[in-house]
């Protein structure tokens, strides 16, 4: 089955500093991947997605590229603010056959930048 | 506000009673999604529903849960006997079309306490 792993968490970052979330999957066929982020108390906002292998997806300076030949999807941003702290989530969701868009998620990692 | 709106935010209930999350969909959206969250795991799929419609509920437990989306009216995420264990939050999404490539927008989410 499909299945998302991301890097385990917290992560603590001062101001500015880069950040990378490592996320892989493993699904059958050709998935979307989605990058999800949530604030507390709130639901999951959609941060960034890719839908074919090597599409980069951006968003609010976070960046993400689909490589299918490493089955990965990582998040990058290269100067984080305290307002990026938030948990974030790698999903993804598989074609064709039942899975009608439904989507599967990674454990999530919580980022907390410091002034 | 045409987003995704659940309701209640909170909801507190005791061991046995019964519980309902309602969820009405984005405007447009005929396609909604039922995911838990538990205490420091990440979103598990439920349910998927369109109108009047159940199409994959794979992820929903087989006692004392069920889910529908009327013709007319909200999509109500149903729990009879809550137990300790029901404890989580459970978060609703809506796309316009069960189809991979389309983001699903999520609402706020509703948390359930059992007493």
């Amino acid at each position: 089955g499909n299945s998302v792993t991301q890097m385990e968490g917290p992560v603590t970052l001062s101001e500015e500093a880069f950040l990378t979330i490592n996320c892989t999957y493993t699904a059958t066929g050709y998935p979307s991947l989605f990058w999800y982020v949530q604030y507390p108390g709130e639901g999951l906002q959609l941060l960034l997605k890719a839908t074919k292998a090597d599409d980069k997806g951006s968003n609010k300076g976070f960046e993400a590229t689909y490589r299918k030949e490493t089955t990965s999807f990582h998040l990058e941003k290269g100067s984080v603010q305290v307002s990026d702290s938030a948990v974030y989530f790698c999903a993804l969701s598989s074609a064709g056959g039942t899975s009608y868009g439904k989507l599967t998620f990674g454990q999530g990692t919580i980022l907390t930048v410091h002034p | 506000n045409a987003g995704v709106m659940q309701n209640p935010r909170h909801l507190v209930r005791r061991r046995g009673q019964e519980a309902r999350l309602r969820c009405s969909p984005m405007k447009g959206h005929s396609h909604v999604y039922w995911y838990r969250q538990l205490p420091e795991e990440g979103l598990k799929f439920m349910v998927y529903l369109q109108k009047e419609n159940i199409i994959d509920e794979s992820g929903m437990p087989k006692e004392r849960f069920s889910a529908e989306f009327p013709k007319e009216g909200p999509s109500i995420l149903r729990i009879q006997q809550v137990v300790r264990g029901d404890s989580a939050a459970y978060f609703c999404a809506s796309s316009p079309g069960g189809r991979d490539n389309q983001p699903q927008h999520f609402g706020d989410g509703t948390r359930l306490s059992i007493l």
